[in-house]
């Protein structure tokens, strides 16, 4: 069936360096892929998302980028801090006759290191 | 600005007690959501619904049934507990009216179920 992959599962680096957090979706439907953002004991919050008509878009310190050939996407996250410490999720659209189900990647915990 | 309202936060369940999981949003959204979280398997899709009136399954939804009361509300019901649906619930909902219209999903707080 239509799903998101997304990789690693956990990720640990240290203050200052970058985290790259990878996805593939497999419906060629898709147009849209967000990132959601989850702390602990919280609901996920979006950070930054993409439509299938640019390559790539930043915001500050977050950037997210699209190969729709390969069909797949990647978070990344430069000059890492502990606050940036979390679960990620990437989502993908996939389209029915009824309507649009976002679906989620398996998530990533992201740790970062003193 | 409450947003995305789920009751209750935490659940004690026995098995083969019922209850309904309450969700409301107040952002007058036409798409709502229900997904379960568990560890290593990220948020699974229960059940969501496009519009007033219409529900559709996701990727889990046996053992679960919803209704969308209104435009507003959004419930999910366990018939019959079992300790397999020991999982936190998040309702979600968003914007979109069109199937290609894709906007932010805004989640709830999350509702922590254990059934015993």
């Amino acid at each position: 069936g239509e799903n998101v992959e997304q990789h690693p599962s956990t990720l640990s680096v240290q203050e200052g360096d970058s985290a790259v957090i990878k996805c593939t979706y497999s419906d060629s439907a898709s147009n849209y892929f967000p990132w959601y953002k989850q702390e602990l004991g919280k609901g996920p919050q979006l950070i930054i998302d993409i439509r299938s008509n640019v390559g790539e878009k930043k915001d500050q310190r977050i950037a997210v980028t699209l190969n729709k050939t390969a069909k797949h996407f990647s978070l990344h996250i430069t000059e890492t801090q502990p606050e940036d410490s979390a679960v990620y999720f990437c989502a993908a659209p996939i389209l029915t006759g009824g309507g649009n189900k976002l679906t989620f990647g398996t998530g990533t915990q992201l740790k970062v290191e003193l | 600005n409450a947003g995305v309202t789920q009751t209750p936060k935490f659940q004690v369940l026995k098995t083969g007690q019922s209850m309904t999981l309450q969700c409301a949003q107040d952002m007058n959204h036409n798409s709502m959501y229900w997904y379960r979280q568990d560890p290593g398997m990220g948020l699974r899709l229960i059940y969501y619904s496009a519009s007033e009136g219409t529900t559709d399954k996701g990727e889990v939804p046996n053992g679960y049934n919803v209704s969308r009361l209104n435009k507003r509300e959004f419930s999910l019901r366990l018939e019959s507990a079992a300790p397999s649906q020991t999982s936190v619930y998040f309702c979600a909902s968003r914007a979109e009216r069109f199937r290609t219209a894709n906007t932010e999903a805004f989640f709830g707080q999350g509702t922590r179920l254990t059934v015993v």
